[in-house]
């Protein structure tokens, strides 16, 4: 069984400030690991995903996260705030063993202040 | 470009009404999938299909059917729609396998249950 805590349900940066929404999973066997983002009255898109290979994986609009094993997270990151940013993010998880159900986190909503 | 497009935006009904939410896919997915998002509980799946004709209960079936008689059509019916299920429902399609190829979503139908 798989579960996704996102720690924060909202989270406010300055423009140019760091961005770090943090993950963690839990998972019975090795995960796949999502992003997404969703801008206001828009569904979901992918931000980037973690499958196999190299743990730091570098998504669209500067984003990137790192799997941590030993941590069981997958915390995303952007170097520099945009106010473009401004969405909510969620962090998502598979198994990798098949079956076909993705589970969600609670959201994060991403504040950016001028 | 893959699209998902669901056939409302906003929907309000009443009470006891039978309620028939569409989406429609044009990437030849095999996968489609129904989510309630609320706030602070994030997406939770309702029910997946991974064929045509075929379909499995989510997390939260309970008051929902699905119809799938083609390939890009993915229906969510409420037999009887309740306050409760007031609620924004997105539609997600993917190619298989599911568990690691990234989901494409629908903008969502906000329906309100009076």
């Amino acid at each position: 069984a798989q579960s996704v805590t996102q720690l924060g349900s909202h989270v406010s940066v300055s423009e140019g400030a760091l961005v770090l929404l943090r993950c963690n999973y839990s998972s019975s066997v090795p995960p796949y690991l999502f992003w997404y983002v969703q801008y206001p009255n828009q569904g979901l898109q992918l931000l980037l995903k973690y499958t196999t290979g190299a743990t730091l994986v570098k998504g669209i609009n500067g984003f990137e996260a790192e799997f941590k094993k030993s941590e069981t997270s997958f915390h995303l990151t952007k170097p520099s705030a945009h106010m473009s940013d401004a969405a909510e993010y969620f962090c998502a998880v598979t198994g990798n063993t098949g079956g076909f159900k993705t589970i969600f986190g609670a959201g994060t909503r991403l504040f950016v202040k001028a | 470009d893959v699209k998902v497009t669901q056939s409302s935006r906003y929907l309000v009904k009443r009470t006891g009404e039978k309620v028939f939410l569409e989406c429609v896919q044009d990437m030849d997915h095999e996968n489609m999938f129904w989510y309630r998002q609320d706030p602070g509980l994030g997406l939770r799946l309702i029910y997946f299909s991974y064929d045509v004709k075929m379909k499995e209960k989510g997390d939260i079936p309970e008051g929902y059917s699905v119809s799938r008689e083609k390939k890009e059509r993915f229906s969510l019916i409420l037999e009887s729609a309740s306050t409760n299920q007031t609620s924004m429902y997105l539609c997600a399609s993917s190619s298989a396998p599911s568990s690691y190829n990234e989901q494409f979503f629908g903008p969502g139908t906000r329906l309100t249950v009076l």
